[in-house]
């Protein structure tokens, strides 16, 4: 059974900072790793995906990078701002559904 | 393009009842499930359908019932509304490896 682990589970920094937010993974069986952000009370908003023959993917100022071997996915955050804060998810595809982590909630701080 | 929807977006049941909760996508997308997200827990697979007439069970399937008529809607059933089926459910849509669309959720209450 696929296991994602996202650590820290909670991660405060002051504006400006750059975020660095970690998944791991246990089965590198995998066909792709999606990063999703999700605001309080609210859904899930894709920010970035990677298919499994990728190393990493850019968007803006967010960067992925997927280690599939080691079963690890790291999201870069580059110059970080109040509007970033929220929780982000990482997800797995493996077969037929995502696997998620319980995700990484992030304050930046102005 | 309205994306994956969910209706209702709040709902309150007394235990026992039953209800459904409807998700629709607009993208032409064969593979739809639903997801619930607890607290500390992350989301977790419901169901799932990977095209009209086919669904299989996910994770926590129990007391939950689906059904794939077309390939826009997916509706999932509760039968027997119970406190422990208190919940954020999540319904998502995708086509082979591309990326996952959610729906802004229902936030579900059983007293």
């Amino acid at each position: 059974k696929q296991e994602v682990t996202q650590i820290p589970a909670a991660l405060s920094v002051p504006e400006g900072e750059n975020l660095v937010l970690n998944c791991s993974f246990t089965d590198s069986a995998i066909y792709n790793l999606q990063w999703f952000r999700q605001d309080p009370g609210k859904g899930l908003t894709s920010l970035l995906l990677i298919q499994s023959s990728q190393r990493e993917q850019t968007s803006g100022r967010l960067n992925a990078s997927l280690d599939k071997s080691s079963g690890r996915s790291t999201l870069y955050i580059a110059a970080s701002q109040p509007g970033d804060s929220a929780t982000y998810l990482c997800a797995v595809k493996d077969d037929y559904k995502l696997s998620f982590g319980a995700g990484t909630t992030v304050t930046v701080r102005a | 393009n309205a994306g994956v929807t969910q209706t209702p977006k709040f709902q309150v049941l007394k235990t026992g009842q039953s209800m459904t909760l409807q998700c629709a996508q607009d993208m032409n997308h064969e593979y739809m499930s639903w997801y619930r997200q607890d607290p500390g827990m992350g989301l977790r697979l419901i169901h799932y359908s990977v095209g009209a007439g086919i669904t299989d069970q996910g994770e926590v399937p129990n007391g939950y019932n689906v059904s794939r008529s077309t390939t826009e809607d997916f509706p999932l059933r509760l039968l027997s509304a119970a406190p422990s089926q208190t919940s954020v459910y999540f319904c998502a849509s995708r086509t082979g490896s591309t990326e996952a669309f959610f729906g802004q959720g229902t936030r579900l209450t059983v007293v």
